[in-house]
């Protein structure tokens, strides 16, 4: 679990303004992936990622922009944050081929105000 | 795109009592289905999965069963102990073409395990 790290862990910001999530793993896994978490939705895909370079929208990414210019790293953007995405947000990573599990972060609490 | 009905929301069991959790999917081309457990606070964590090749797998106490056929899987907690109170999140997907899985994922069900 260790492997796999997101910064900041708590955040607040106001509508309007730019925020960068940070997530970092150490497995160098092929895939990573950005959920929200909001109370009676369960866990909703973002974005993923199949490689640096590579990224795909998941099931809610509009409001969101991902980059992946290295493998270990997939940080998620807020270009203009709005109240509607005031959520835990985790990043996790995964191996294909192998197990398949993905491994989450310990999430990151972002507040808009 | 893929949809997973978890039932039910919330759960109450006394200790040392059995608790099961039903899922439903959509899709019948999916061919992944994990467990995760999240406690208070904390990240979800894989507690155990099942392939669309498998009908049951078990590990300790707990299993999970999978019927392709009514496309339903359940996972099943038994002599259920304090510690296992927590939400739990099944999941279902289909192997993309780039060789990984997307996972879709139920609500959650939220288990008490009363002392």
């Amino acid at each position: 679990d260790a492997g796999i790290t997101q910064s900041p862990r708590y955040k607040i910001t106001e509508t309007g303004r730019q925020v960068t999530l940070m997530c970092h793993q150490t497995w160098s896994h092929s895939y990573m992936f950005w959920y929200r978490q909001d109370l009676g939705h369960g866990l909703r895909l973002i974005y993923y990622s199949a490689a640096a370079d590579i990224t795909d929208k998941g099931e809610v990414p509009d409001g969101y922009v991902v980059s992946r210019s290295k493998t270990e790293n997939f940080p998620l953007t807020l270009e203009s944050a709005t109240r509607s995405q005031t959520s835990v947000y985790f990043c996790a990573s995964s191996e294909p081929g192998g197990a398949d599990t993905q491994y989450f972060g310990p999430g990151t609490r972002l507040t808009v105000l | 795109g893929e949809n997973v009905e978890q039932h039910p929301s919330t759960l109450s069991v006394q200790e040392g009592d059995s608790a099961v959790i039903k899922c439903t999917y959509s899709d019948s081309a999916s061919n992944y289905f994990p467990w995760y457990k999240q406690e208070l606070g904390k990240r979800p964590q894989l507690i155990i999965d099942i392939r669309s090749n498998v009908g049951e797998k078990k590990d300790q106490r707990i299993a999970v069963t999978l019927n392709k056929t009514a496309k339903h899987f359940s996972l099943h907690i038994t002599e259920t102990q304090p510690e296992d109170s927590a939400v739990y999140f099944c999941a279902a997907s289909i192997r993309s073409g780039a060789g990984s899985y997307q996972l879709t994922f139920g609500k959650g069900t939220k288990l008490s395990v009363i002392p």
